[in-house]
């Protein structure tokens, strides 16, 4: 298994445009988290599937963000419009809600708004 | 509400000394704690559980109940520990992850 697969792996885009970020979660796998990374902040939360239902997206910054997950083997995380605060690493990661804890996480995508 | 402190963003040792990355938490209930590391260029990935009082690459971590920690140790670090160390947290309820802020590890020769 490629384990999570993330895409793209870097998006520049200039302030006001749309981004989506894409993730495959691993096969088997019936959770699936989005975080963002910021070097202020960490490791944030922003939204938790579990077998496809969005459980908890109180992590969402706001409006401009949408996450959804049509699949099991499939989750987009939109930005629409972008901002420059929005620069940063976003993580897909995916588990197995019957084991706690243990997240297999993707290479990230880095997004940077100009 | 569940919190993850990780008061040293930096922290240096060199090589052969001890290390300790400190880790403190709050929730009301009975938390379940980890570590996780990401080396260079690497991913995001489960270093060790509580649960399991296992030893990781030398690493250990206890959880200490009273103290409300979780810190992460190790006798003698070694060059290829240099990393950033997440400490995170799981309610018994809720199956996600609060993760700190993090603590970039690097190991002087």
């Amino acid at each position: 298994d490629a384990g999570v697969i993330q895409s793209p792996r870097h998006e520049v885009t200039e302030m006001g445009q749309e981004v989506t970020l894409r993730c495959k979660p691993i096969s088997g796998h019936n959770s699936l988290f989005w975080y963002r990374q910021t070097m202020m902040r960490g490791l944030e939360l922003l939204i938790y599937f579990n077998n496809n239902v969005p459980i908890d997206d109180s992590g969402m910054p706001e409006d401009r963000f949408s996450a959804k997950m049509p699949n099991a083997s499939f989750s987009t995380l939109k930005i629409q419009p972008s901002e420059p605060r929005d620069s940063a690493v976003y993580f897909c990661a995916s588990g197995t809600s019957g084991i706690v804890g243990e997240l297999f996480f993707g290479e990230g995508s880095r997004l940077t708004v100009l | 509400a569940q919190r993850v402190t990780q008061p040293e963003k930096l922290l240096s040792v060199f090589k052969g000394a001890p290390v300790e990355l400190k880790c403190n938490y709050s929730y009301s209930g009975s938390p379940e704690l980890f570590w996780y590391v990401q080396y260079s260029r690497q991913r995001l990935q489960l270093l060790l559980r509580h649960i399991s009082r296992e030893s990781i690459k030398g690493f250990t971590a206890d959880l200490n109940k009273g103290e409300t920690s979780f810190h992460l140790k190790k006798p003698f670090a070694q060059e290829e520990d240099s990393a950033m160390y997440y400490c995170a947290l799981s309610s018994g309820s809720a199956r996600q992850l609060t993760f700190g802020s993090g603590t970039q590890l690097t190991v002087l020769p």
